[in-house]
Order: structure tokens, then C-alpha cells, then sequence
């Protein structure tokens, strides 16, 4: 199974950006970079995605190295309903083939936002 | 548009006994998959149905074992407890979709205890 590597913890101030990394050495060429959050209490959340070239929607950016083996979630402003436990996760074909994907959680980072 | 729905919240069971597990998916998925989290962990990938048949499963013992009805609705059903299975289940639904994945949507799962 492809693995992922973040940190197990990061701070921020609020209203100032967060840059969350994540190291995944060995992806292969068909993984694709899946990002979600879990609030306390909370089932995760899913927040950004994407394959080759950076990514950006309403909550985050995605920024892939040019050799995949990287990325870096990027929070513009942080803010305190940020605070939660980030997981950066390989999306891997299942068996099955299309439509049979699992979701392969590592410990995650738990951002803190401090006012 | 309805979210995913679990029930119960929490319960609590003794070991050897059996307990089921209820999710209503996202009002259009056909795609259901169970996680279980225990404290502290990400969670772990128990098993996703696809119209009403198993098409993916994680590291996990035959007690553990699903359903999907037409409706997408799911459960999962675990026998003979054990002291290990107190975790939070999770359910997630999505729609079946092409190589990367589409966005999974999670419950606020149930909390399973076990003495």
C-alpha cells in the first residue's frame, strides 16, 4: 500500500496561513492526492483532491511537487473552525477495479489555531 | 439534500454479544463504505458495497460482515464482541465514479463501546 508521512502536529495564528505537508515517496503514477479534515466529534471531511498540477476550491490549495512525492495543503487564512486533524491519503483502485476505492488514513496532523 | 445519517449515536454491548450498525447514504450515492476509528487513530477501512454486493474489503475478521439494500441504506453487523472492537464506526457514501475518486461523504458515526 502506498504511505504517507506528515507531521503529528502544527500550531498556527489565526487568520494567517498554514502550509500542511505530507510526504508520499512512493505513490505510483495512477494515485491520486486526497485530503480531509476531521473536526472533534466529527466524521472527516473531505477537502481537496487533486493528480499533477496544483489545485485550488473555496476551503484549501493543493500544492504537488513536480515529482509527486510531495504535496503541501495550504490554508489561506486560518481560522479557529480550522482546528482539526488533517489526513493526507493516497486514493488506491481496489480490486474491482473503477468504483472500488479505499481510503487509507494515517495518523493524520492536528492543527492547533491559536487567537 | 440529506447527509449521511448514522444510527445509534453510542451504544453500549458486552463481549460475545452481536450489534448492528445502520447508515443512511447521501441522498443519490449508490457506493457505501464502513471505517472503524479507534482512539486516537485514523480510521481503518472495513469493507464498501456497490449495489448490494461487497466489492472492496480492509484487514478485517468475517464477524464483521454488511449489508446494502436497494435504497443504499446500509448496516454493519459485527459478532462475538470483543474488548478491541470499542471504536467509532464510520459510514461514507459516494457516488461511483471514474479514476480519482469522487469525494466521500462521512456520518458523524457510532460510538461503540464494549466491556
Amino acid at each position: 500500500d502506498a504511505k504517507t508521512t506528515q507531521p503529528n502536529s502544527m500550531e498556527s495564528n489565526e487568520e494567517e496561513p498554514v502550509h500542511l505537508p505530507c510526504n508520499h515517496s512512493t505513490i505510483s503514477g495512477t494515485d491520486y492526492i486526497h485530503w480531509y479534515r476531521q473536526l472533534p466529534s466529527q466524521g472527516p471531511e473531505y477537502v481537496i483532491h487533486g493528480l499533477t498540477s496544483n489545485v485550488n476550491n473555496r476551503m484549501a490549495s493543493l500544492a504537488i511537487a513536480e515529482d509527486r512525492k510531495s504535496s503541501t495543503l495550504i490554508l489561506h487564512r486560518a481560522t479557529l473552525r480550522d482546528a482539526a486533524v488533517y489526513y493526507c491519503i493516497l486514493r488506491e483502485r481496489g480490486y474491482s477495479g473503477a468504483g472500488s476505492y479505499q481510503l487509507t488514513f494515517g495518523k493524520g496532523t492536528k492543527l492547533s489555531v491559536i487567537p | 439534500e440529506t447527509g449521511v445519517t448514522q444510527s445509534p449515536t453510542h451504544l453500549i454491548k458486552t463481549r460475545g454479544q452481536q450489534v448492528t450498525l445502520r447508515c443512511s447514504s447521501q441522498s443519490g450515492h449508490n457506493t457505501v463504505s464502513w471505517y472503524q476509528q479507534a482512539l486516537g487513530q485514523g480510521p481503518q477501512f472495513i469493507f464498501q458495497y456497490y449495489r448490494e454486493e461487497e466489492n472492496g474489503r480492509g484487514n478485517f475478521p468475517p464477524r464483521f460482515s454488511g449489508l446494502q439494500f436497494p435504497n443504499y441504506s446500509s448496516e454493519l453487523n459485527v459478532n462475538a464482541l470483543e474488548l478491541d472492537d470499542s471504536a467509532l464506526y464510520l459510514c461514507a457514501s459516494s457516488l461511483r465514479s471514474g479514476a480519482s475518486g469522487g469525494e466521500l461523504f462521512f456520518g458523524e458515526g457510532s460510538r461503540l463501546t464494549v466491556l
